[in-house]
């Protein structure tokens, strides 16, 4: 079963800096990793799929980036709408089962 | 603009069962996997349950296994999860999400209907 490790799990910042934001996983999973953002009350939106392919969209102060069993999600020139609960999530292939990570709260500092 | 809305959720003593549904619109349904994912209160997200797009294909997280069954009807638009022997573990709210063609990421997703188990 592969584990999804995200980190640090609060990140407080302010708006108009960089927020990196971490997913490690138990094993490889090549680049099938995909990062979501949710707002409180709201679904999951989805971010980017295969760790850097942005989703319809996002804006490209968003990017993905990783391979093996380390990612980042990283937001530039935060802005005030950017705060939110991020996950990254991991499909084995077979059988197929979704894992998510904890999520990593990105708070107004 | 693509649609999905579940309901069915509601307070339900553990033992008890219930049904969930899934209505959606402006995308062609029966192309397209579909999945149950939940969030229990104040925690984070796991998936549940996954169905082929002709039905034929179903799997289950192995906590739901043999209690939750997904289906489909295409004819209708919708998507189902029959929830039986309900545990106080299984409170969440529970969303309805499409996947994507690659059937590795969820492209859409409900707003969600909350299930409470509790006596």
């Amino acid at each position: 079963e592969i584990v999804l490790t995200q980190s640090p799990a609060t990140l407080s910042l302010s708006p108009g800096e960089r927020a990196t934001l971490s997913c490690r996983a138990s094993q490889s999973v090549g680049n099938y990793l995909t990062w979501y953002q949710q707002k409180p009350g709201q679904a999951p939106r989805l971010l980017f799929s295969d760790a850097s392919n942005r989703a319809t969209g996002i804006p490209d102060r968003f990017s993905g980036s990783g391979s093996g069993t380390d990612f980042t999600l990283t937001i530039s020139n935060l802005e005030p709408e950017d705060f939110a609960v991020y996950y990254c999530h991991h499909r084995t292939t077979w059988p197929p089962m979704f894992t998510f990570g904890q999520g990593t709260k990105l708070e107004i500092k | 603009e693509v649609q999905l809305v579940e309901s069915g959720g509601d307070l339900v003593q553990p033992g008890g069962s219930l049904r969930l549904s899934c209505a959606t619109s402006e995308f062609t349904f029966s192309s397209y996997w579909m999945s149950w994912v939940r969030q229990a209160p104040g925690k984070g997200l796991e998936w549940v349950a996954m169905i082929k797009t002709d039905g034929s294909e179903k799997y289950y997280v192995d906590s739901v296994k043999g209690r939750f069954s997904i289906s489909r009807d295409n004819a209708k638009n919708s998507l189902n999860l029959q929830m039986n022997s309900l545990r106080v573990e299984d409170t969440a709210v529970y969303y309805c999400a499409r996947l994507t063609g690659s059937t590795r990421d969820f492209d859409c997703w409900g707003q969600g209907t909350l299930v409470t188990v509790s006596s």
